[in-house]
């Protein structure tokens, strides 16, 4: 597609439910990423994959989360357990290494995940 | 790991005037340093970054000034229109290829008051 896409862009869910958040990344690009922004705050890295492999995972709070990429393309986002101070938006975003531009990251419009 | 902060939080200029919204960070190898701009309800979108060779860095109303020394950054919007009104992010990352992890400053609204 043109740009990144996330589905759903809203989700509202009960304390203690499973969700999964999904991903797609520009077409060719090799590096994806799963930021969290909370109301009135910047994005806070979360994962990130190069290629199927997660190389950096050390933003993700607890073991609630969860990230995938087996193809290398789609990824999905699993939180397990939620709770209330789960909610915010989940931003996703990818970037193309070796571009003439390198280093910028391409967002999703994000997926708003409510914890009731 | 990397702090970023950013000042001020809020800020009100006239259309036409000047705007600059500063950046500090921590790490002193963090060494690429981009500006988001965030319009409400939209995604965050790169509108300049500069790297830690160079000082400074301009794209035509834009501009993003680089102090490794004192490990701070600024950006100056010149001749200010309404479009510009939006929540800025600066951000800093150890980087040679890319981004891998960058850490976000916690955001400036910019309205430009016509």
């Amino acid at each position: 597609g043109a740009g990144v896409s996330q589905t759903p862009s809203n989700k509202v869910t009960e304390k203690g439910k499973y969700v999964e958040l999904r991903c797609d990344p520009i077409s060719g690009h090799t590096a994806l990423y799963w930021y969290r922004q909370s109301l009135g705050q910047g994005p806070e890295f979360l994962i990130y994959f190069q290629g199927t492999g997660a190389a950096d995972d050390s933003g993700l709070p607890n073991d609630r989360f969860f990230a995938v990429r087996p193809e290398g393309s789609v990824s999905t986002l699993k939180i397990q357990r939620t709770e209330r101070g789960d909610s915010a938006v989940y931003l996703c975003a990818s970037s193309l290494w070796g571009s003439t531009r390198p280093g910028e990251l391409f967002f999703g419009e994000g997926s708003r995940l409510t914890v009731l | 790991g990397e702090n970023v902060e950013q000042h001020p939080s809020t800020l009100s200029v006239q259309e036409g005037d000047s705007a600059v919204i500063k950046c500090t960070y921590s790490d002193s190898a963090s060494n690429y340093f981009p500006w988001y701009k965030q319009e409400l309800g939209k995604r965050p979108q790169l509108i300049i970054d500069i790297r830690s060779n160079v000082g400074e860095k301009k794209d035509q109303r834009i501009a993003v000034t680089l102090n490794k020394t004192a490990k701070h950054f600024s950006l100056h919007i010149t001749e200010t229109q309404p479009e510009d009104s939006a929540v800025y992010f600066c951000a800093a990352d150890i980087s040679n290829f890319g981004n891998e992890k960058l850490t976000f400053g916690t955001g400036t609204r910019l309205t430009i008051i016509p």
